[in-house]
Formats: C-alpha cells, sequence, structure tokens
C-alpha cells in the first residue's frame, strides 16, 4: 500500500521562474493539505484540497496556488520564485477534511 | 492567532535515559494536538494523536498527555535509544494545523 508520494524530490530555480510540485495521496485518502518547511521550522499550513476545490488557505500570498485532479491527486504552483521560496514542501492527505493526515517526504526546492 | 512553542530547541541525553518534550499552545479552541516525528530530508511520522476529549495516548515507549485548559502537552520517551534521534514536531488542529518548530534530539549511545 503506497504512502503520499511527491515529486520530484529536489528541484533547482532561479528567482522569476515558476514551478510545479506533485502529490499523489495515499490509496483511499481524498484531501489533500499541502505545507512549507523552512531550515530549521515547523511546516507552516500552504492551502487544503477536497472534491477539486481549495477548501481552505494559510497566510500565503497569490502567487502559490493549487488544483486537485479527479483522482485525488493535487498539484501546487508557485510563480514568480523568491529566494526566501527555498524550503522543504510536504504534501499530506487524509480520508476526509478534518481526519489524521499522513505526510510524503517532501520536495527540496532550493532558488539561486 | 495561534501560537505553538517547543521546549527545548534541543536536547542530547545518553542512551537509557527517560524524557520529556514539552508544547505549549496559546489557543485552547483545538480539535486535536498531534506529535510527529522527523528525519533529516524526510516528511512526517505520525506517532501519538490526543483529540480534544481525551487527556493522554499511549504507544509502546511513548506517552503524551494534553491539559487544554494550560494551553500544554508533553511527550514522554522511556528508555531512550539511539533510534529515537530524530526531531520532534507538535502540532494543533482547530480550521488548519499549526506546528511548533519542533526540538532536536540526539540519544548518544
Amino acid at each position: 500500500d503506497a504512502g503520499v508520494t511527491q515529486s520530484p524530490t529536489h528541484l533547482i530555480k532561479t528567482r522569476g521562474q515558476q514551478v510545479t510540485l506533485r502529490c499523489s495521496p495515499k490509496s483511499g485518502h481524498d484531501t489533500v493539505s499541502w505545507y512549507q518547511q523552512a531550515l530549521g521550522q515547523g511546516p507552516q499550513f500552504i492551502f487544503q484540497y477536497y472534491e477539486e476545490e481549495e477548501r481552505q488557505r494559510g497566510n500565503f500570498p497569490d502567487r502559490f496556488s493549487g488544483h486537485q485532479f479527479p483522482n485525488y491527486s493535487s498539484e501546487l504552483n508557485v510563480n514568480a520564485l523568491l529566494l526566501g521560496d527555498s524550503a522543504l514542501y510536504l504534501c499530506a492527505s487524509s480520508r476526509g477534511p478534518d481526519q489524521p493526515q499522513h505526510f510524503g517526504d517532501g520536495t527540496r526546492l532550493s532558488i539561486l | 492567532k495561534q501560537e505553538v512553542t517547543q521546549i527545548p530547541a534541543a536536547l542530547s541525553v545518553p542512551e537509557g535515559e527517560n524524557l520529556v518534550l514539552n508544547c505549549s499552545f496559546t489557543d485552547s479552541a483545538i480539535y486535536n494536538l498531534q506529535w510527529f516525528r522527523q528525519d533529516p530530508g524526510k516528511g512526517l511520522t505520525s506517532l501519538l494523536l490526543i483529540q480534544s476529549s481525551q487527556r493522554e495516548q499511549t504507544s509502546g515507549r511513548l506517552n503524551a498527555s494534553l491539559d487544554k485548559s494550560s494551553g500544554r502537552s508533553t511527550l514522554y520517551i522511556a528508555a531512550s535509544q539511539p533510534g529515537d534521534s530524530a526531531t520532534y514536531l507538535c502540532a494543533v488542529e482547530n480550521n488548519d494545523m499549526r506546528f511548533g518548530a519542533g526540538t532536536r534530539l540526539t540519544v548518544k549511545p
């Protein structure tokens, strides 16, 4: 039973570029949440997707957007990358919006 | 705004010691509190989840307590082992999940 899978594992971009990160939820899960974890910090909630819609959003600018597909997988898009966007991006899935979340290993994004 | 604080930020102990990690939060209106483990460069592994109506949860050598009224939780690790070395994060959930910055634990053989 595959857990939450994220791709790519690592990514290097330059300032101003755009990036797309991908997440496949654990089997049987229909809700996907995204988090940003800066070095030495705890994860910060970006947004949550359920039934292909953004259900909740944290305090992140509009440069951060997402999508959920009919098969429950999800993408996180970040436009106009800044140096401060360098972080580990974690995806978590759950059986519904208020259920315990299972985390993937993340995508390490470095901005040069 | 919910603030989650974890003390200490780092802890180093010899193998076999019992230890306590602390977590405090400012808003007691939470659905649940969860303790996670994070190994370097990896994602989060859930250790224990305490619902708001519960006082504690146990799993093997781990015991977590929750005192909502005082905004505090502790994670007790018994008979620590080198394999317990990791960062431990607590998170509280209301409308979203808020994390502390974690405690980096090193257990020396």
